[in-house]
């Protein structure tokens, strides 16, 4: 079965300043992953995900992940981040139909 | 709003109670998952339907655990004689499978339940 692992349970950073969130995975035949993230008190939504095609692919709130198949990772990085931004971050895997989450990354931006 | 929805939000129970989750999936969705998330990790797997057949239970699903989706749609989560093991966020999501493509899955907001 695939998995992922978070490298950072917690981030602490300023507004405006780049952040950048590491994953590695598992390797397998084929892969799909996700970052999802959950904003306090609100439900789990998706970010933004790698199926194929290109390995960089991009959310609609600035927020980018690198899909790299030599290093397995899958980390995510934003160049500028706002205080609306801290939440908890999960890198998340798809193997058949189920989805295996990271244990999660905390962002918290500070002004 | 035609989100995933969760009922209740929150429950607190004594051990030893019984309690049930609802969770009312996106309308047009023909699979419904429930997961389980404790304090300082991800949500993990239990169990899904495809309408109203249960595919698939996690080992982390015990015999205390039963979940059903009788007409396809809705589907609830029970756990009887609770123990303070059991106290975590479980979370419900539902996808679209069509053919052999998977869809994203959309999570409700949770019900946090504590066991005392």
């Amino acid at each position: 079965a695939q998995s992922v692992t978070q490298l950072d349970s917690q981030v602490p950073v300023f507004e405006e300043a780049p952040v950048e969130l590491r994953c590695n995975y598992s390797s397998s035949v084929s892969v799909y992953l996700f970052w999802y993230v959950q904003y306090p008190n609100q439900g789990l939504q998706l970010l933004l995900k790698y199926l194929s095609g290109s390995t960089l692919v991009e959310s609609i709130n600035g927020f980018e992940a690198e899909f790299n198949k030599s290093q397995t990772s899958f980390h995510l990085r934003k160049p500028s981040v706002h205080i609306s931004d801290t939440a908890e971050y999960f890198c998340v895997t798809l193997s058949d139909y189920k989805l295996s989450f990271g244990a999660g990354t905390t962002v918290t931006v500070r002004a | 709003d035609t989100g995933v929805s969760q009922d209740p939000r929150h429950k607190i129970t004594k051990r030893g109670q019984n309690v049930t989750f609802r969770c009312d999936p996106i309308s047009e969705h023909n699979r419904l998952y429930w997961y389980r998330q404790t304090l300082g990790q991800g949500p993990e797997f239990l169990t899904y339907f495809q309408n109203e057949a249960q595919l698939e239970k996690s080992r982390l699903l015990s015999d205390r655990f039963s979940a059903e989706r009788p007409k396809g749609s809705f589907s609830t989560l029970e756990i009887q004689r609770t123990e303070q093991g059991d106290s975590a966020m479980y979370l419900c999501a539902s996808s679209l499978k069509v053919g052999g493509v998977e869809n994203e899955q959309f999570f409700g907001p949770g019900t946090r339940l504590t066991v005392l």
